[in-house]
């Protein structure tokens, strides 16, 4: 079956706008997940979804940074007024249940100018 | 918080046997996973230890040592395709994983 798909593959901003980043999970999964990885470091875990709502949005970085699922579907990752530190590749996982393996898409890879 | 190590690079040659080390200090343990990933490619499951001992799975095994917070990820008969990054990930509680910044395997022939 389908995997984890991602868009855009690849974003340039200027700094200062703001962007969206789309995960289409896997489907039947509950659980939805968006980390960070930064050049050289591990992923960061940002936040959790399980169906729709997002018990743990301990990760996200500032107040710039919100997400939200509809149903048990599509996630956007939204980043206001980005700055340079936020270039990153921003993957999202899912999961058939929390408990269960995470399974990643390709990720969207973010270029702050 | 959390501190997980791996190394940052390792050169094997190809047919060899690999082995790379995690040790992790967390606050809670409820599993480690290992993920490979590909130059630009989405992390892939490799393997899962909630338990000590070894998991087997084809060419590659992962081991865990809960009370020494160690885990290895052993890969046998080394393909050119095993050159990648190898993720150790702890997950403490819940569901979140917590990376370690994973080790860049370079298979040589």
């Amino acid at each position: 079956g389908a995997g984890v798909s991602q868009s855009p593959s690849n974003k340039v901003t200027e700094k200062g706008k703001d962007v969206e980043l789309r995960c289409d999970p896997i489907s039947g999964h509950t659980a939805l997940y968006w980390y960070r990885q930064r050049l050289g470091q591990g992923l960061e875990f940002l936040i959790y979804f399980q169906g729709n709502s997002a018990p743990d949005k301990s990760g996200l970085p500032s107040d710039r940074f919100s997400a939200e699922r509809t149903g048990e579907s599509v996630s956007t990752l939204t980043i206001q007024r980005t700055q340079q530190e936020d270039s990153a590749v921003y993957l999202c996982a899912s999961s058939n249940d929390p408990q269960e393996t995470q399974y990643f898409g390709p990720g969207t890879r973010l270029l702050v100018l | 918080g959390q501190n997980i190590d791996q190394p940052t690079e390792m050169t094997a040659t190809e047919g060899a046997i690999v082995q790379i080390n995690c040790t992790y200090q967390t606050s809670g343990f409820n599993g480690l996973f290992w993920y490979q990933q590909h130059a630009g490619e989405a992390p892939t499951f490799l393997s899962y230890n909630v338990l000590d001992g070894l998991e087997e799975k084809g060419r590659f095994s992962s081991f865990l040592s809960r009370s020494k917070g160690y885990s290895y990820l052993l890969l046998k008969e080394l393909q050119m395709k095993d050159s990648a990054s190898y993720l150790c990930a702890v997950r403490e509680a819940g569901y979140a994983l917590n990376f370690g910044k994973g080790t860049s395997l370079l298979v040589t022939p």
